[in-house]
């Protein structure tokens, strides 16, 4: 259990175009999702948090109307990266929160990312 | 943002030698979290731990909740080759029953066969 996976796995797009990237929880309602970002030989670090049905909750310095954040069901967020630009290729992981099998609520289960490279 | 401070940044060890690394933080945590990466993918939770003093076990590893909460440590025993990978420690703050994540800078585990 406890499964969450990231569509697409690997994507590349052109500068100035919007990518959207989902996350969904497989086989549990998850409440509270996050999206990270990760460089290359660095850590994870939070973009935001999004509770379903309601306005993410940005880290500062993350710009909310480049990133768009959508958590509309309970199995469901995604991403949208707005209008491209290189210094956005990253590795975008996201993590859902809920009620799930034998671990506590408080554990986020990861997707396996995407990567993302704006050419 | 702040950050754990996570030791050895890397380590390259013998197949079969046991691993130990620590994360250290200058703020309370209620839970910590280890967590293993493989490049390209997601991390993985391998331990969780909720009171201070706990010490947990999953197979081979083995994590500690530090008695300040202010620290927390994972030992591989008997390392074999497929534990090679990223290691990150994250804590969670007080209060919060599903918040953020703060996660170490992570160790890179190199074994050799």
């Amino acid at each position: 259990g406890a499964v969450v996976s990231q569509h697409p796995s690997r994507v590349i797009c052109k500068s100035g175009t919007s990518v959207k990237i989902e996350c969904r929880s497989l086989d549990f309602q998850a409440t509270t999702m996050f999206w990270y970002r990760q460089f290359p030989k660095q850590s994870l670090m939070l973009m935001a948090t999004s509770n379903e049905g309601s306005k993410a909750t940005y880290e500062q310095g993350v710009e909310k109307d480049k990133f768009l954040i959508n958590h509309a069901s309970l199995t469901l967020s995604t991403l949208t990266v707005t209008s491209a630009h290189p210094e956005d290729s990253s590795f975008y992981i996201c993590s859902a929160a809920g009620l799930a099998g034998v671990w506590s609520y408080n554990e986020q289960f990861f997707g396996p990312g995407t990567r993302l490279t704006v050419l | 943002g702040q950050q754990l401070n996570q030791s050895p940044q890397s380590m390259f060890i013998q197949e079969g030698e046991d691993v130990s690394m620590n994360c250290t933080s200058s703020s309370i945590f209620n839970t910590w979290l280890w967590y293993k990466q493989d490049p390209g993918e997601g991390p993985v939770l391998l331990i969780a731990l909720y009171k201070a003093g706990e010490l947990t076990s999953n197979g081979r590893l083995t994590a500690q909740f530090g008695i300040t909460r202010k620290d927390s440590f994972l030992n591989i025993s008997a390392s074999i080759p497929s534990d090679v990978g990223i290691y990150f420690c994250a804590g969670q703050y007080s209060g919060r029953s599903q918040g953020n994540l703060i996660f170490g800078k992570g160790t890179k585990l190199s074994v050799k066969p």
